[in-house]
């Protein structure tokens, strides 16, 4: 049972305008949220998390929204450029699981100049 | 440089014959973890391991083994008894007082024939 899904398989967004990625989780042990960006036959390469007692964390044009309460984050990219073109995969981890992470199926951005 | 190294990147096996994937890091990280992915899918968790001489099976563990015997080293058994191991596997590394990240090396592209 897919416990971390990303509904969107794909997303396409003009350069310089804003991605929004989103998540939504069923696990309510999961206590810390991590996106990674991803390009084919190669390693997820991370790029920003967030713990479950914050609500927002950003890093450069990398924001990441948390609302516990509807089990749902998303990934804001702003401004959006070419090279942020790839699959960003979702992944949550609790303790009680070594912080294995739960990782979604991916959602395909193309961001077109 | 530090990192996380898998070799070979690319592996081809008849059907009926175990292949052990390797997986190396430097990072002085303590967990380790592989994951498969197949096309259109997430990373699905294989085995873990958060200590030497200790691990856990994932969600898919079936015809897979793993050995934890050097804080550096994880290596990947893919068994006979795995009925569809063609994929992608990567492996991953986490040290335990910093944060969750986990990171990840190139991948190994397996085929069997």
């Amino acid at each position: 049972d897919q416990q971390v899904k990303q509904n969107s398989p794909s997303l396409s967004v003009q350069e310089g305008r804003i991605s929004i990625l989103n998540c939504d989780y069923t696990n309510s042990m999961f206590d810390y949220f991590l996106w990674y960006k991803k390009y084919p036959a190669e390693g997820p390469t991370f790029l920003i998390s967030i713990s479950s007692i914050k609500d927002k964390n950003e890093d450069g044009r990398f924001t990441v929204f948390l609302n516990k309460s509807a089990k749902h984050l998303s990934l804001h990219i702003v401004p959006s450029q070419p090279g942020d073109s790839a699959v960003y995969f979702c992944a949550a981890s609790g303790s009680n699981s070594g912080y294995a992470l739960n990782f979604g199926k991916g959602t395909s951005l193309l961001v077109t100049p | 440089d530090g990192g996380i190294t898998q070799s070979p990147k690319y592996l081809f096996r008849k059907e009926g014959q175990n292949v052990t994937l390797s997986c190396e890091q430097n990072l002085n990280h303590d967990a380790m973890y592989w994951y498969r992915q197949d096309p259109g899918q997430g990373l699905r968790l294989i085995y873990y391991s958060q200590i030497v001489n200790d691990f856990q099976k994932g969600d898919i563990a079936e015809g897979y083994s793993v050995s934890r015997e050097k804080k550096e080293s994880f290596p990947l058994t893919v068994t006979s008894a795995q009925k569809n191991p063609t994929a992608f596997y990567l492996c991953a590394s986490r040290k335990n007082d910093r944060g969750n990240e986990q990171f990840f090396g190139p991948g190994t592209r397996l085929t069997v024939l």
